[in-house]
């Protein structure tokens, strides 16, 4: 079945620091990806999303290109800030409304 | 737009009382979902909605756990009898319901068993 594997968290990093947290995914025909974001005490919200091979999404300084040949959506930021820190899912679309989650990745930005 | 509106957001019961969570979509979405995320398990979805009809509910722990849509602006998840290992987050989302659509989640209502 469809799954989304995401690298375990907390990841810390210096402000202005560069950010990867890898995805990778396995599904069977072609799935749509996306990336969403936890703030404390708040839902999921959408930060980016791609719906076909070598799509590249891109949010508030975030991207994250599918990759069909590796099976990966890794989400990248060139330059992160304290107000990133948060909690990043990765997560996939069948091409239902169902979606798949990652088990969730905290990233901890200190000044 | 008014966005995903969940209530209680948070909810203190004793284990053995019912708990009702109530959930309004984002209008003219045609599907909904219920999601648990605690730390052990993450997120979860419990079951979702189409046009108002449950079309997976293989999520729903048990027998203890009903949820309802009675109208496209209304669900309820509902637990009877609670217990402790049912603290957790609770979510509801709302899609257009297009296959690949991104969902909107609500604030969450925290529960907590006692």
């Amino acid at each position: 079945g469809n799954s989304v594997t995401q690298m375990e968290g907390p990841v810390t990093l210096s402000e202005e620091a560069f950010l990867t947290i890898n995805c990778t995914y396995t599904a069977t025909g072609y799935p749509s990806l996306f990336w969403y974001v936890q703030y404390p005490g708040e839902g999921l919200q959408l930060l980016l999303k791609a719906t076909k091979a070598d799509d590249k999404g891109s949010n508030k300084g975030f991207e994250a290109t599918y990759r069909k040949e590796t099976t990966s959506f890794h989400l990248e930021k060139g330059s992160v800030q304290v107000s990133d820190s948060a909690v990043y899912f990765c997560a996939l679309s069948g091409g239902t409304d169902k979606l798949i989650f990652g088990t969730g990745t905290r990233l901890q930005v200190f000044p | 737009d008014a966005g995903v509106i969940q209530s209680p957001r948070h909810e203190v019961t004793e284990m053995g009382q019912e708990v009702t969570l109530r959930c309004k979509p984002i209008s003219g979405h045609n599907s909904l979902f219920w999601y648990r995320q605690t730390m052990m398990r993450g997120l979860e979805l419990l079951i979702y909605f189409n046009n108002n009809v449950p079309i997976d509910d293989s999520g729903m722990p048990e027998d203890r756990f009903s949820a309802k849509m009675p109208n496209a602006s209304f669900s309820t998840l509902k637990i009877q009898p609670s217990e402790p290992r049912d603290s957790a987050v609770y979510f509801c989302a709302s899609s257009p319901g297009q296959g690949g659509s991104p969902l909107h989640f609500g604030n969450g209502t925290r529960l907590t068993v006692t």
